[in-house]
């Protein structure tokens, strides 16, 4: 059974930093994409960052961009997501998801519980 | 950014209804087009991926059809259990983008 686990949300000033941790069980990490998807209180979901299976051609949000970091670890297989500069419109649930296969081209089929991150001073 | 648009925002339908949702890309995203259904409290859940295809597990009842620029998600019999707010989401181009969500609530 695939899960996923995140941790490292919290409560952050503005301008803080948090690095988010995914660990994931279940599949063989290292073979497929992964990806972040955040979901502000009461709003619809919203795509933030995703990695291919080996790490390469990481892509973000562009609201992100410069700000935010996707990396995986596949000995551990953990994927993180560094959130630098925070801002209170980052204030959001974030979920790690699996990707359908190397890429992301098949969705997203496995989702993490999510992990509430609130920017506020 | 290719800008996902879903119709209607919300609807209301009895148990039984044949639900219809549309989704329109700003650009083509050829078939990279996913269908998700999300209940409150809780992660998405993949129902259809490639515009048509059925993920594992969930019921025929859901089906998708489509290509380039607009996308439909059927519903063929609304269940109780299909009360929930459903989105689509294209992998085509960068960023990724969702559609802004479709609620169904009970008439």
């Amino acid at each position: 059974e695939v899960q996923l686990l995140e941790s490292g949300g919290g409560l952050i000033q503005p301008g803080g930093s948090l690095r988010l941790s995914c660990e994931a069980s279940g599949f063989v990490f290292r073979s497929y994409g992964m990806s972040w998807v955040r979901q502000a209180p009461g709003k619809g979901l919203e795509w933030v960052s995703g990695i291919t299976a080996n790490g390469g051609s990481p892509n973000y949000l562009d609201s992100v961009k410069g700000r935010f970091s996707i990396s995986r670890d596949n000995s551990k297989s953990i994927l993180y997501l560094q959130m630098n500069s925070l801002r209170a419109e980052d204030t959001a649930v974030y979920y790690c998801a699996k990707n359908g296969n190397f890429y992301d081209t098949s969705g997203y089929p496995s989702w993490g519980q999510g992990t509430l991150v609130i920017v506020s001073s | 950014d290719i800008q996902m648009t879903q119709s209607p925002s919300s609807l209301s339908a009895s148990i039984g209804d044949r639900v219809i949702i549309t989704c329109r890309a700003s650009h083509s995203v050829s078939n990279f087009l996913s269908w998700y259904q999300q209940k409150p409290g809780t992660a998405p859940k993949l129902l259809i991926y490639g515009a048509s295809t059925l993920q594992s597990g969930v019921p025929s009842r859901f089906s998708g059809s489509g290509s380039g620029t607009d996308f439909t998600l059927t519903i063929s019999s609304l269940q109780s259990e299909d009360f929930a707010t459903y989105y689509c989401q294209q992998t085509y181009g960068a960023p990724r983008t969702f559609g802004q969500g479709t609620h169904v609530d009970l008439k």
